[in-house]
């Protein structure tokens, strides 16, 4: 079964402008991690937030993470073309494994 | 340094044939972990090994069997295949087998069952 639930499940903007994904999930987590995957490739790491972190960055990438709302965000400014692809939450308990949702596709549009 | 690498990259396969799928983690990671990436879905967890234990099982059928090797290579064996196991297979490795540290992986096996 699959935890997370991304929202929406397609996007689609222009080149320039800023992209934001949400994310839920059920239980408790140890930290949550968003991955990005071109075309059926594999899963590329872009963050990991850990339970007791609000918000992270990483280049254009920010994200936050409410576990009193069980839901994260990953906002992607200033998207480029080359941000097209499929965007998962995962995240991890305390027996380490990841638990997925079903990916958001992100489309930008030149 | 070197990513996740894992072997074959495609393959095609007949029902009730079995398969066997490979994967190097990063050098100096313990863990290595199998997940299977059906079409428009999420990956789902298959296993987890950490020092050649076994250290959790998806809700997969018992046709599902992996291993450790010692230099912590693994490999993925899959038994009386059934149309329903195409999909991407996709190996993960982490430093530890603790749940802190992020998980890296590869670019997945392709596999096709006709």
């Amino acid at each position: 079964s699959q935890q997370g639930e991304e929202d929406p499940q397609a996007l689609s903007i222009q080149e320039g402008e800023n992209a934001t994904m949400n994310c839920s999930y059920k239980t408790s987590i140890n930290n949550l991690q968003w991955y990005r995957q071109n075309s059926g490739r594999g899963l590329v790491h872009l963050i990991l937030i850990r339970s007791n972190e609000r918000e992270k960055h990483s280049g254009r990438l920010r994200v936050t993470l409410d576990t009193s709302k069980k839901s994260s965000s990953l906002l992607i400014t200033a998207s480029r073309a080359a941000d097209t692809a499929s965007y998962f939450c995962a995240t991890a308990g305390a027996n380490s494994k990841l638990t997925f949702g079903k990916g958001i596709t992100l489309s930008v549009r030149p | 340094d070197a990513g996740v690498t894992q072997s074959p990259t495609h393959l095609i396969k007949t029902r009730g044939q079995q398969v066997t799928l490979r994967c190097s983690p990063i050098s100096g990671h313990k863990s290595v972990s199998w997940y299977q990436q059906v079409l428009g879905q999420g990956p789902q967890f298959i296993f987890q090994y950490y020092e050649k234990e076994e250290r959790g099982r998806g809700n997969f059928p018992d046709r599902f069997s992996a291993r450790q090797f010692p230099n912590y290579s693994s490999e993925l064996n899959v038994n009386a295949l059934l149309l329903g196991d195409s999909a991407l297979y996709l190996c993960a490795s982490r430093q530890s087998g603790s749940s802190g540290n992020t998980i890296y992986f590869g670019e997945g096996s392709w596999l096709t069952v006709v």
